[in-house]
């Protein structure tokens, strides 16, 4: 069982909808839980960040987090042709020097 | 914002022979670098930590007589692909880790395609 589980899609909505990206893990010591989006040919940069459980805005983004269920979940409002790129959950250890796990990521398109 | 670097950008080279590939921290000093490489539509896997100035630490499965990491100083960091076969042909990507804040100050580069023919 991979430590981190990720429907890698393609996922394609059009623009304007709402879109809800998930992952689930194994590891419960996980305690920092990040998005990343990647573009075709690129290195990915982070979109979100949280820190254990909880919710986290920022503008169009929602980052959740259920500890208890081991899943992470990352909504875009008003999707945008710009959004479509795959984006890939990460998690980390506190003690492991910023070491990363990442899902293998999620494509979206989202058609004009 | 801080910007890290990978040259080259895409390289293809003949089985049998070694590539380097360097990444740079370009405005910043990163004492930890981490190499990555992702096959198409699978996740980024993890091959090595370097610190700057000590040898590189290799995740499990990965053999460190082939890849070889140079964290030679705080703004650069080689990958070296030695002996390269068809199945290394991969996308190679590093980071680099600029300040306390393990996660949120580590930034990616743009990635190097390696392609073995």
């Amino acid at each position: 069982q991979k430590e981190v589980e990720q429907d890698p899609g393609p996922l394609s909505v059009p623009e304007g909808a709402i879109v809800s990206l998930n992952c689930t893990y194994s590891n419960s010591a996980f305690q920092y839980f990040m998005w990343y989006r990647q573009y075709s040919r690129k290195g990915p940069e982070l979109l979100m960040y949280t820190y254990s459980s909880g919710n986290k805005e920022d503008g169009r983004f929602t980052a959740q987090v259920d500890k208890s269920s081991k899943y992470i979940s990352l909504f875009i409002r008003d999707s945008q042709p710009s959004d479509s790129a795959t984006y890939l959950c990460a998690m980390s250890l506190y003690n492991q020097g910023g070491k990363l796990i990442f899902g293998q990521g999620t494509e979206l398109s989202v058609k004009p | 914002g801080a910007v890290v670097s990978q040259h080259p950008s895409r390289v293809i080279c003949k089985s049998g022979t070694s590539v380097k590939i360097e990444c740079r921290s370009l405005d910043f000093q990163a004492t930890t670098m981490f190499w990555y490489r992702q096959f198409p539509k699978q996740s980024l896997m993890l091959m090595a930590t370097s610190n700057e100035g000590s040898k590189a630490t290799y995740e499990q499965g990965v053999e460190k007589d082939k890849f070889l990491i140079n964290h030679a100083s705080l703004t650069l960091s080689t990958l070296t692909v030695t002996s390269a076969h068809p199945e290394d042909s991969s996308f190679y990507i590093c980071s680099a880790r600029g300040g306390r804040d393990l996660v949120r100050e580590q930034y990616f580069g743009p990635g190097t395609r390696l392609t073995v023919t």
